[in-house]
């Protein structure tokens, strides 16, 4: 049975960079053919794609948070890694992490729970 | 402001039948899969339908996706109460970017 699991501080002050890790059990992120990815939701909003990896480091980022946004992934830990420099309130959400279905684009079959995590003073 | 236009809200009765439509262009829907999530509330979202009208193991009948051109919808037959939920739409845009519809609140009356 697959299960991801989101971590990291749940309160991230403004400015600062945003750090998640999610877990994967069940499968491994390098020995298979899926891309793993990040979605947020903030707030009583709806769902915003972050971006995907592979297990060879390929990326694609959602292009209005590329300049911020880095995922990587640590194939001996079987974790990927979502980091956002420079937080600003806006980026309060839910954070989702997931495996991709098909291709790299927002396409989860399997989510984590979710984490969220506020950006505030 | 969401790149695929949903209706922000609709709602049924027990036993109907209720589409959502996806709205999109030549650079996503036109040219890319549509993929529908289903969310609870609370919940993460569940993959309802993907490749325009497939269905994951698990996922009822009642449930089915179709796409023409530039738009995309997602009908529930049979409508239940336990059908209540957000809806979303997504797919790829050929600018490399994932995009979502705002999302379809469904109330069941």
């Amino acid at each position: 049975q697959l299960r991801l699991q989101e971590s990291g501080p749940g309160l991230v002050k403004p400015s600062e960079t945003l750090s998640l890790t999610c877990t994967v059990s069940g499968d491994s992120v390098s020995f298979t053919n899926f891309y793993w990815g990040w979605i947020r939701q903030p707030p009583g909003k709806g769902l915003e794609w972050i971006g995907s990896i592979y297990y060879d480091g390929t990326t694609y980022y959602n292009l209005s948070l590329k300049s911020r946004v880095t995922i990587s992934v640590d194939t001996s830990r079987n974790q990927v890694s979502l980091k956002v420099n420079s937080v600003t309130a806006a980026d309060t959400a839910v954070y989702y992490c997931g495996r991709i279905f098909s291709g790299w684009g927002p396409y989860f079959d399997y989510w984590g729970q979710g984490a969220l995590v506020t950006v505030s003073s | 402001q969401s790149v695929l236009t949903q209706p922000p809200s609709t709602s049924g009765t027990p036993g109907q039948r209720v589409t959502i439509s996806c709205s999109g262009s030549s650079s996503n829907i036109g040219s890319n899969d549509v993929y529908w999530y289903q969310q609870l509330p609370g919940t993460a979202p569940k993959l309802l339908i993907y490749m325009n009208s497939q269905r994951p193991s698990g996922v009822p009948d009642r449930f089915s996706g179709s796409k023409s051109g530039t738009s995309a919808s997602l009908a529930i037959s049979g409508l239940r109460s336990e059908d209540e939920a957000d809806y979303y739409c997504a797919g790829w845009d050929d600018s490399l970017s994932g995009v979502f519809g705002g999302g379809t609140k469904l109330t069941v009356l």
